[in-house]
């Protein structure tokens, strides 16, 4: 069974502070990595995806880095704001959109 | 506005009763997908469809019942044989199904057991 381990299962950062959430992957046929971004009872949306093709891919304060060697990739958030505090998925996925989300990270950041 | 409204946004089911669930979308997306959430846990899939009158199971698809007769409706029936039913269910859509595009979610039914 495909396994997506994400970690840590939560976070606490002071505002201007970095965020760091990993996630860990099994099944080497997945080929697109996305994070989603939760706010509590909302639908996730996407916030940031990544294809195996580059190691990092920065989008404003959000950055994907992607080690493909170590089955690995990351979501940073530089200079994190209160509005950044919501639960992070990593889905990694490959072929028919069936995407396999990790448990999930819930992030503060404290004002 | 163009997105994918689900409802109710709150649902209480009786024992041995099914409900539906309602998932509408107006983005003229293709595929369609239903999420089962438990508190603490990511998102697990339980039905999907790729194109109208067609639909495949997903990793927890027991106990649960789906159609798509249209392309915007997708809707989901939580039968009594679900036995766990409390959780956050989420409706998503995308373009057509291929990979590296996004899935577009709704903002969720809550359906606990009276």
């Amino acid at each position: 069974q495909q396994q997506v381990k994400q970690s840590p299962q939560s976070l606490i950062v002071q505002k201007g502070g970095i965020s760091i959430i990993n996630c860990a992957y099994e099944n080497t046929a997945f080929d697109y990595f996305p994070w989603y971004q939760q706010f509590p009872g909302k639908g996730p949306a996407l916030l940031i995806a990544i294809r195996p093709d580059v190691s990092e891919k920065k989008e404003g304060r959000f950055t994907i880095s992607f080690n493909k060697s170590a089955k690995q990739f990351s979501l940073h958030i530089m200079d994190s704001q209160p509005g950044d505090s919501a639960t992070y998925f990593c889905a990694p996925n490959t072929g028919f959109q069936k995407l396999v989300f990790g448990t999930g990270t819930r992030l503060l950041v404290s004002p | 506005d163009g997105g994918i409204t689900q409802s109710p946004k709150y649902l209480f089911r009786k024992e041995g009763q099914n409900v539906t669930l309602s998932c509408e979308q107006n983005l003229n997306h293709d595929a369609m997908y239903w999420y089962r959430q438990d508190p603490g846990q990511g998102l697990r899939l339980i039905y999907y469809s790729q194109i109208v009158n067609d639909f495949q199971k997903g990793d927890i698809a027991e106990g649960y019942s789906v159609s798509r007769e249209k392309k915007e409706s997708f809707p989901l029936t939580v039968t009594s044989a679900q036995k766990n039913p409390t959780a956050f269910y989420l409706c998503a859509s995308s373009i057509d199904g291929a990979n590296n595009q996004p899935q577009h979610f709704g903002d969720g039914t809550r359906l606990s057991i009276l």
